[in-house]
C-alpha cells in the first residue's frame, strides 16, 4: 500500500545545531503537508508544498519538495529549545480526500 | 472561539467495556477524521467522514465504530473487539480537500485496565 517514510525517527541536538528530517513517498504526491506536535500536545499545521522543486521558508525553518514530488525535507537552522517536538509529513492517499502520515521525527534540543 | 474539542482528556476503562470519545467542531468543516497515535507509529487513520450521515473506514477500523448525525459532531466508539485500545486518540477536521490543512483537537488518552 501507499507509504510515507520519514527519517530519522529520533534526533537529539545541541542548541544552536541544525536539524533535518526527510520524508519519502512510494508514489508521486500532488502535495505534502508538514505538522509539528509539541510534547503532550496535538499536531499543528506548519506548511504545505505543492509545486515540484518548491522551497518555502518560515524564519529558521526551510521546507523543500523534491523535483519528482516523491520526497520532502524540513531543515531547522540553529535549533532552539522551543523547536522540541515531533515533526510529521503527510501526503494525500491515492483515493479519497485523506492523508497518510509519516511516523514522525522526534527532536530533542539540549541547552 | 473556533476550534475542535475532545473530551475527556484522560479516560480509563476496564477491559471488555465499550467507550465513546467525543469530538465537536465549530469550524463549519465538512470533513472529520479520527486518528490513533502510538509511540513511534505516527498517526493512523481509523475512520473519516466527508459529509453528514456518511463515513468510511480508514486503515485500522476494526474494533471501532463512528456516527455522523450532525456536521459538528463525530463521536468514536472503541468497542470490546478492539484488541489493544490503549492509545492517544486525535480528532481532526477540514474542508474536505487534500489541499487544506487539518485542524486537530487536543486528543483523548485512553487507558484500558
Amino acid at each position: 500500500g501507499q507509504q510515507v517514510m520519514q527519517i530519522p525517527q529520533y534526533q537529539h541536538v545541541q542548541e544552536g545545531e541544525d536539524f533535518t528530517t526527510y520524508c519519502n513517498s512510494s508514489t508521486t504526491l500532488s502535495n505534502i503537508q508538514w505538522y509539528k506536535q509539541r510534547p503532550g500536545g496535538h499536531p499543528v499545521f506548519l506548511i504545505q508544498l505543492v509545486k515540484s522543486g518548491e522551497v518555502k521558508k518560515q524564519k529558521r525553518l526551510t521546507f523543500q519538495f523534491g523535483e519528482a514530488k516523491k520526497n520532502s525535507s524540513l531543515h531547522i537552522t540553529a535549533t532552539q529549545t522551543t523547536d522540541v517536538g515531533t515533526y510529521f509529513c503527510a501526503g494525500p492517499m491515492e483515493y479519497g480526500n485523506k492523508l497518510v502520515f509519516g511516523a514522525g521525527t522526534i527532536l530533542r534540543v539540549k541547552s | 472561539d473556533g476550534g475542535i474539542t475532545q473530551s475527556p482528556k484522560y479516560l480509563f476503562r476496564k477491559e471488555g467495556q465499550n467507550v465513546t470519545l467525543s469530538c465537536e467542531q465549530n469550524l463549519n468543516h465538512d470533513a472529520m477524521y479520527w486518528y490513533r497515535q502510538d509511540p513511534g507509529q505516527g498517526l493512523r487513520l481509523i475512520y473519516y467522514s466527508q459529509i453528514v450521515n456518511d463515513f468510511q473506514k480508514g486503515d485500522i477500523a476494526e474494533g471501532y465504530s463512528v456516527s455522523r448525525e450532525k456536521k459538528e459532531s463525530f463521536p468514536l466508539t472503541v468497542t470490546s473487539a478492539q484488541k489493544n485500545p490503549t492509545a492517544f486518540y486525535l480528532c481532526a477536521s477540514n474542508t474536505g480537500s487534500i489541499y487544506n490543512e487539518q485542524f486537530f483537537g487536543p486528543g483523548t488518552r485512553l487507558t484500558v485496565l
